[in-house]
């Protein structure tokens, strides 16, 4: 049965810092992942798709990677802000179903 | 704007009745998706729509029952069959259903059954 592991499950760090949020699948067929963000009592808003053919995708800030060797994944925060506090989580294709991450919280402080 | 509408944003049932939690989209996406979320777990699929008219079970369909009547309506109905039925419902589409279409997701309905 395919799983996936967040690592840290939660994170508080201050302003400024740059942050790296794991997330691994057991099985390592994974087509494409899609990175997250949940603020409290929300739905969840997408923040990066890679797609199958890609490794990687950058949008302002934050920087996600994709090795499919490995089934790893990586989402790269650069210069954390408050705003940035919430649940972030992760979801990769494997055969025929989107599995999900049980996320990693993040907080910044000022 | 576009995106997904559920309502209510809190329901509040007593054990043995059914409920419907709505769900509407105008991002004209062919496929939409039922998650349950609880804590410390990830989303779990319900149910799943592709196409009008037709849906499939996910991975924890049994106590719930969908319909899609219209492209733009997934509704969800917990039954009384559904043993833990306290969770935050989570109504997402995507334009095609394919591997590389991205989710979108409306702000959920939290339910609680007492």
């Amino acid at each position: 049965k395919q799983e996936v592991t967040q690592i840290p499950a939660a994170l508080s760090v201050p302003e400024g810092e740059n942050l790296v949020l794991n997330c691994s699948f057991t099985d390592s067929a994974i087509y494409n992942l899609q990175w997250f963000r949940q603020d409290p009592g929300k739905g969840l808003t997408s923040l990066l798709l890679i797609q199958s053919s890609q490794r990687e995708q950058t949008s302002g800030r934050l920087n996600a990677s994709l090795d499919k060797s490995s089934g790893r994944s990586t989402l790269y925060i650069a210069a954390s802000q408050p705003g940035d506090s919430a649940t972030y989580l992760c979801a990769g294709y494997n055969t025929d179903k989107l599995i999900f991450g049980t996320g990693t919280r993040l907080q910044v402080f000022p | 704007d576009g995106g997904i509408t559920q309502s209510p944003k809190y329901l509040f049932r007593k054990e043995g009745q059914n409920v419907t939690l709505s769900c509407e989209q105008n991002l004209n996406h062919d496929a939409m998706y039922w998650y349950r979320q609880d804590p410390g777990q990830g989303l779990r699929l319900i149910y799943y729509s592709q196409i009008v008219n037709d849906f499939q079970k996910g991975d924890i369909a049994e106590g719930y029952s969908v319909s899609r009547e219209k492209k733009e309506s997934f509704p969800l109905t917990v039954t009384s069959a559904q043993k833990n039925p306290t969770a935050f419902y989570l109504c997402a589409s995507s334009p095609s259903g394919t591997v590389n279409s991205p989710l979108h997701f409306g702000n959920g309905t939290r339910l609680t059954v007492t």
